[in-house]
């Protein structure tokens, strides 16, 4: 059984549109974040959840909407695509907040092209 | 604004030779984490290094943390192709954020 995984994992689409990637954890975890990998391979944090609060939003666009049914899930929902939204965007949670001892888990990533 | 620096960037090497990688900052961290990251996979946790000059080992791969807990570095001895993926060094950034290194690069030819 996959510990956190994310649907779909490759998705192309066109300029404008809008698109949504879905997160789910079977971790019992209560932190999850979306982090976006760009073509350099920079990782870098989007969003932090904790038991289904927003935490951190790093100064992401408003076209980036993300959001958490319950503590197991986190959505991104994408509108008016861009072509700089290009990348890999990897869900990852936490068993708690980030500590001195904590793990990451991260899912297999969603490749998104927008054309 | 916390950074972490990796170095090399890409680093190509044949099997069997030894490697070191670093991770440096100008900011203390309570703790750093290495992890690694394979084609179309999410990375994967290593180690995490939380006293100061603190080694792990981990099979081939050595793993220290900088006395001042502002820097980590990751050997590996004789490496393999199964090595061969992207490295990654982490720290946690207040309570609800990970910050991730610019990565390493390596490949390991047979």
């Amino acid at each position: 059984d996959t510990a956190v995984s994310q649907t779909p994992k490759y998705l192309v689409t066109q300029m404008g549109n809008d698109k949504s990637i879905k997160c789910e954890q079977n971790l019992g975890h209560d932190t999850m974040y979306w982090y976006k990998q760009d073509s350099k391979k920079f990782l870098k944090i989007m969003f932090s959840y904790n038991n289904k609060e927003l935490i951190i939003n790093e100064t992401v666009p408003n076209r980036f909407s993300p959001k958490s049914p319950d503590k197991a899930h986190l959505n991104l929902h994408i509108n008016s695509l861009e072509l700089g939204d290009s990348a890999v965007y990897f869900c990852a949670s936490s068993q708690r907040p980030a500590l001195g001892a904590n793990v990451l888990t991260f899912g297999a990533g969603s490749r998104l092209t927008v054309l | 604004t916390q950074l972490l620096e990796q170095s090399p960037q890409f680093l190509s090497i044949q099997e069997g030779e030894n490697l070191t990688v670093y991770c440096n900052s100008s900011s203390v961290f309570s703790s750093l984490q290495w992890y690694r990251q394979e084609p179309g996979e999410g990375p994967v946790l290593l180690v995490t290094v939380v006293t100061g000059g603190e080694v792990k080992k981990l099979k081939r791969l050595t793993f220290q943390f900088g006395d001042a807990r502002k820097d980590s570095s990751l050997h590996i001895t004789a490496a393999q192709p199964g090595d061969t993926g992207l490295y990654l060094c982490a720290g946690p950034s207040g309570t609800y954020k990970y910050i991730f290194g610019t990565g390493t690069r390596l490949k390991v030819l047979a």
